[in-house]
């Protein structure tokens, strides 16, 4: 069985271009979740999904930043207009419902130049 | 809300000995589940141990185990025998199962084992 999923491993954008991270959960996962890591810092909860719904998106700047969990096909995190403190590893998580347990993928580390 | 305080930035320990880090948290929750997540330098999060608030026995894995005190709100991990593929980040976590599953994560203690 396949572990979380996440491409790609590194992405490197100039200053205003557009970051898609995407992640496919493992296999009867429904429940994705995307966290953030800043150097030397813990990780920091960004959003929550289920297939087609956001659940909890009280981790996500409101502006720029934008999640999707479709019907069919991986997760997406969006970063519009990209700024050099969106720098950091991005990690996505998953979970079966009602098991509180959740697995990560290896992150995608993002470089704004 | 929640918070999740190691206070150990760093520890380091001789290979085969043991190691405790520290964790303390804070809720006004009855129910939660808390995490221990090792960070190695591939930077990939593995899940150590997990413990259920409401089972009084300390959740033990292997060379891994809790040391939780629900009413001081403290979840310390025991690493015995110590191995050179321990060194990693270790980080506590939070999770509330009634609020939306978020993990609440710590700063995070860096561990050395020393050969």
């Amino acid at each position: 069985n396949a572990g979380v999923m996440q491409n790609p491993r590194h992405l490197v954008r100039r200053r205003g271009q557009e970051a898609r991270l995407r992640c496919s959960p493992m296999k009867g996962h429904s429940h994705v979740y995307w966290y953030r890591q800043l150097p030397e810092e813990g990780l920091k909860f960004m959003v929550y999904l289920q297939k087609e719904n956001i659940i909890d998106e009280s981790g996500m700047p409101k502006e720029r930043f934008s999640a999707e969990f479709p019907k069919e096909g991986p997760s997406i995190l969006r970063i519009q207009q990209v700024v050099r403190g969106d720098s950091a590893a991005y990690f996505c998580a998953s979970s079966r419902p009602s098991t509180y347990e959740q697995f990560f993928g290896p992150g995608t580390r993002l470089t704004v130049l | 809300a929640q918070t999740v305080t190691q206070s150990q930035p760093e520890m380091s320990v001789q290979e085969a000995e043991t190691v405790t880090l520290s964790c303390t948290y804070d809720t006004s929750e009855s129910n939660y589940y808390l995490f221990w997540y090792k960070q190695p330098p591939s930077r990939q999060m593995i899940l150590v141990i997990r413990q259920e608030a409401y089972k009084q026995q300390n959740a033990t894995e292997n060379r891994f185990s809790v040391n939780f005190q629900k009413a001081a709100k403290s979840f310390s991990l025991k690493i015995s025998d110590s191995q050179l593929g321990d060194t990693a980040m270790y980080f506590c976590a939070f999770m509330n199962p009634g609020g939306s599953e978020k993990l609440v994560f710590g700063k995070g203690t860096k561990l050395t084992v020393n050969p």
